[in-house]
Formats: structure tokens, C-alpha cells, sequence
């Protein structure tokens, strides 16, 4: 059973489209994250959910929105694709709340997006 | 901006050498420190979370230990395989809510 699982695997797309990446989690988790490799290999916070209430939003361009229709999922819909958006990214989960200082959060496999 | 900084960049062992490497973190608002571990093609796996100053977290052939009032943490591996090739990544918590700030890792490499 995949823990968190991303959609799809790889997208590549022309500058300029929408496109969205879908998250899921089956670990009964509270909070959700999207998280960019950046070129330099860096991992960064994107977003974060807890229970489809948006509580980390980080400086991100507005052409990126989290989307969470439930407390499973975590979309990520960017608008109006450039070059610099093709990176690796990656969703999480944690339990979040009352799991305290030790939350542990859980990456899916990563969706490559390249922007041409 | 959270400077992390881990150190080596990368390492070249043999299997069985022993071998650690640093993270670094301002030691101002420490709430967690996280190890993951990041092997190529697949996703970041958690290590350890380490909470307290003097903190030793043990797995395996891998353990950590912690230094809140200084701001760093080391991670040794005792007699290295070949698949504990990987990115092993820090990520200091400073905030109640889940915000990870990543380092950008240490690339271990094993040769048999």
C-alpha cells in the first residue's frame, strides 16, 4: 500500500498551460504539504494543510494554488506555466495536531514537471 | 531565512569504513531536528526526530546526536554498506505548526 501517492509521475507541458499534480495520503493524517526542489537540490515548503485549513503559505507565486477538498488530499494547481516552475515536486503528510514536537512527516515519490 | 548547512557536501567511503557528517542550524526557537534519509529515485524516508539538548537517537548502524545551545547535530554510520548510499538530509523545526527547513544534504557514496 503507498502511503502518499502523487499524480502523475511526470508532466511535461508547454510554457504558458495549467496544469494540476494530485496528492494523496492513506495514513490518516491531519496535515498535508507541498514541498519544491529547487535547482540547487533544495527541498522548500510550499504549503501546508491541516485539515483543508491552509496554515503555511510560503512566498510562492499566485499562479500556485493548494486545493483540499478533504483532509486526504492535497492538489497542487499552477496557472500559467514559465520555465522556472519545471522542478521536482513533492507532497507530504504528518498527523500534525497533538502529535507534537516529534510529527513526522512522509513524502510521496515526487512529480517531475519540465516546462517547455 | 534559516541557514542549515550540512557538511560534507559529499563522501566517498569503502564498505565497512565508519563515517559522520555534521548539521548545522541557528540554535534560536529550536523546537526539532529531523534526519531523513534520500535514496536516489525514491522519496525522503525519516531517520530520527531529535527534541532534546544531549538527545542520542539510535537505528541500526545509524544514530544522531544533538546540540540545541549550539546549533548542530551529527550523524555517524558504523561500518558502512553499499545501500547506505544516499542523500542524508537535516531539516531544523522552529516553528509548533510542521515547517521544515532543509539542509541540503550530505551525498554518501559506498563502494563494495
Amino acid at each position: 500500500d503507498t502511503a502518499v501517492s502523487q499524480t502523475p509521475k511526470y508532466l511535461v507541458t508547454q510554457m504558458g498551460n495549467d496544469k494540476s499534480i494530485k496528492c494523496e495520503q492513506n495514513l490518516g493524517h491531519d496535515t498535508m504539504y507541498w514541498y519544491k526542489q529547487d535547482s540547487k537540490k533544495f527541498l522548500k515548503i510550499m504549503f501546508s494543510y491541516n485539515n483543508k485549513e491552509l496554515i503555511i503559505n510560503e512566498t510562492v507565486p499566485n499562479r500556485f494554488s493548494p486545493k483540499s477538498p478533504d483532509k486526504a488530499h492535497l492538489n497542487l494547481h499552477i496557472n500559467s506555466l514559465e520555465l522556472g516552475d519545471s522542478a521536482v515536486y513533492f507532497c507530504a503528510s504528518s498527523q500534525g495536531g497533538t502529535s507534537g514536537l516529534t510529527d513526522t512527516q512522509y513524502f510521496g515519490p515526487g512529480t517531475r514537471l519540465t516546462v517547455l | 531565512i534559516l541557514n542549515v548547512e550540512q557538511s560534507p557536501q559529499s563522501l566517498h567511503v569503502q564498505e565497512g569504513d565508519s563515517t559522520n557528517f555534521t548539521c548545522s542550524f541557528p540554535s534560536s526557537n529550536f523546537y526539532a531536528l529531523h534526519w531523513y534519509r534520500w535514496e536516489t529515485a525514491k522519496s525522503p524516508e525519516a531517520l530520527f526526530v531529535m527534541t532534546l539538548n544531549g538527545d542520542e537517537k539510535k537505528k541500526g548502524r545509524i544514530s544522531a546526536t544533538l546540540n540545541t545551545k549550539e546549533g548542530y547535530s551529527y550523524l555517524y554510520i558504523k561500518g558502512s554498506q553499499p545501500e547506505d548510499s544516499a542523500t542524508y538530509l537535516c531539516a531544523p523545526r522552529r516553528t509548533s505548526y510542521g515547517k521544515l527547513t532543509f539542509g541540503q544534504g550530505t551525498i554518501l557514496t559506498v563502494h563494495p
